[in-house]
């Protein structure tokens, strides 16, 4: 059985603030993908990043940053410098595709951004 | 990325009544979901829509309830039967382009059932 857990329901963070979203996973297969969205007030979810479990490099794009370790079975996401516009509910899932291409979500960690 | 589009965009129903959500993608898809996101709550697969067979539903969703048609590769609809305030979510559609790769959503159906 596969399972995602964002432990982090809700976060609160100043403008400017650096704020790391903690994404734990558990699955009993070698090969999977993780990955984040973001869902904003107006509901649609909006694809971030995918990454492959043969794939341990983080990334960068811009303010976001992903690290991505096998050994603790976690992949976080780090926002420098936040904005407003950064507040939204971000998800981490994972796929297996032994399951199905099924994807299994955290609950999800909504992240405030206060001016 | 394909461009998914969902209609109606949100709608409040009467219980007992039943609504069908359209999902349309603008280029030819191998896979194509849909999934429930109850109020404050994470997204639940409800089902894989199959082209040309039946979907296949997740533990806890049964056809009966959640009828689901895939006609083409490019269109899916749900209905949500016999309504009841327990119903009301978000309904999203999802899509992946290739079997096993990255799945992009749709805006999302806002249900309130009253």
């Amino acid at each position: 059985a596969q399972k995602v857990t964002q432990a982090q329901t809700e976060i609160s963070v100043v403008e400017k603030e650096d704020v790391t979203l903690d994404c734990v996973y558990e699955t009993r297969d070698t090969t999977y993908y993780l990955f984040w969205y973001k869902q904003p007030p107006s509901g649609e979810l909006v694809f971030l990043i995918r990454r492959n479990s043969f794939d341990e490099q983080n990334e960068i794009s811009g303010r976001y940053s992903w690290n991505f370790q096998k050994s603790t079975s976690s992949f976080n996401f780090t926002i420098t410098a936040s904005q407003v516009v950064d507040s939204a509910v971000y998800f981490c899932a994972l796929m297996n595709n032994n399951a199905g291409n099924m994807l299994t979500f955290g609950g999800g960690t909504r992240l405030m951004v206060k001016p | 990325s394909a461009v998914i589009s969902q209609k109606p965009s949100r709608d409040i129903c009467q219980r007992g009544t039943s609504l069908t959500i359209q999902c349309q993608v603008d280029s030819q898809v191998t896979m194509m979901f849909w999934y429930r996101q109850q109020p404050g709550q994470s997204l639940t697969l409800i089902a894989t829509a199959n082209q040309g067979s039946e979907a296949t539903y997740e533990s806890g969703f049964v056809i009966d309830k959640f009828p689901i048609s895939r006609p083409n590769l490019t269109f899916s609809t749900l209905t949500v039967s016999n309504m009841s305030p327990e119903d009301s979510s978000i309904y999203l559609c999802s899509v992946e382009e290739t079997a096993g790769e990255t799945q992009y959503f749709g805006p999302g159906t806002r249900l309130l059932v009253l």
